[in-house]
């Protein structure tokens, strides 16, 4: 299996703040994606990270809202920029992995709770 | 277009008994359907995966789905529930490429 870590695991940030939040896989892996969960819902994609190229975003989101890099196959980062209270919710990075069966499998890392003041 | 409804958002058993969380889907491809688990301050963990193989799945923790398609359904059981399996259960259907549509998921809580 694969093994996220990602960073911060929660933050509290001002209004019109951005903060960037880091996953880290111990494999290398093509799919990164990141969601968002609001308060009492369910997960939402966001966008994929493509390594070497520009995110592609869900309807409803803009790069210059949730900036993300991907410099690898590794590592991705996700920008909630200009926060604002509506912004509060935990951000999970997701990986596709696929296993030596090749079963492919979705892992999430562990979250990033937002809280926006 | 596709879509999960999970049909029960509190359910509530007695240790010991039996667990059934319900998932309904709509898929305009054939679908993979997966249930995950979230505790709490704890990442999201795969229980199963259905890829169009054996319509009954068997996942960890002694977690198995049943795929029925006459019935567009994915419900989850477990015979006996354990006081660890208290946390929030999510029904996933994907229905092409790689896009997950999560349902909006089902707190399990195990009482003594």
């Amino acid at each position: 299996s694969a093994v996220i870590s990602q960073k911060p695991s929660r933050d509290i940030c001002q209004r019109g703040t951005s903060l960037t939040i880091q996953c880290q896989v111990d494999s290398q892996v093509t799919m990164m994606f990141w969601y968002r969960q609001q308060p009492g819902q369910s997960l939402t994609l966001i966008a994929t990270a493509n390594q070497g190229s520009e995110a592609t975003y869900e309807s409803g989101f803009v790069i210059d809202k949730f900036p993300i890099s991907r410099p690898n196959l590794t590592f991705s980062t996700l920008t909630v920029s200009n926060m604002s209270p509506e912004d509060s919710s935990i951000y999970l990075c997701s990986v596709e992995w696929d296993s030596e069966g090749g079963d492919e499998k979705l892992f999430f890392g562990s979250g990033t709770q937002l809280s926006v003041l | 277009a596709q879509s999960v409804t999970q049909l029960d958002s509190h359910v509530s058993v007695s240790e010991g008994t039996p667990v059934l969380l319900r998932c309904n889907y709509s898929s305009s491809y054939s679908p993979s359907l997966f249930w995950y688990v979230q505790h709490p301050n704890k990442g999201l963990q795969l229980l199963l995966k259905y890829t169009s193989a054996a319509t009954l799945v068997k996942g960890i923790n002694g977690f198995e789905a049943e795929f029925k398609k006459s019935e567009t359904s994915f419900h989850l059981t477990k015979p006996s529930a354990h006081m660890s399996d208290a946390a929030e259960y999510f029904c996933v259907v994907s229905g092409g490429g790689n896009k997950l549509t999560f349902g909006t998921g089902t707190q399990l809580k195990v009482e003594l």
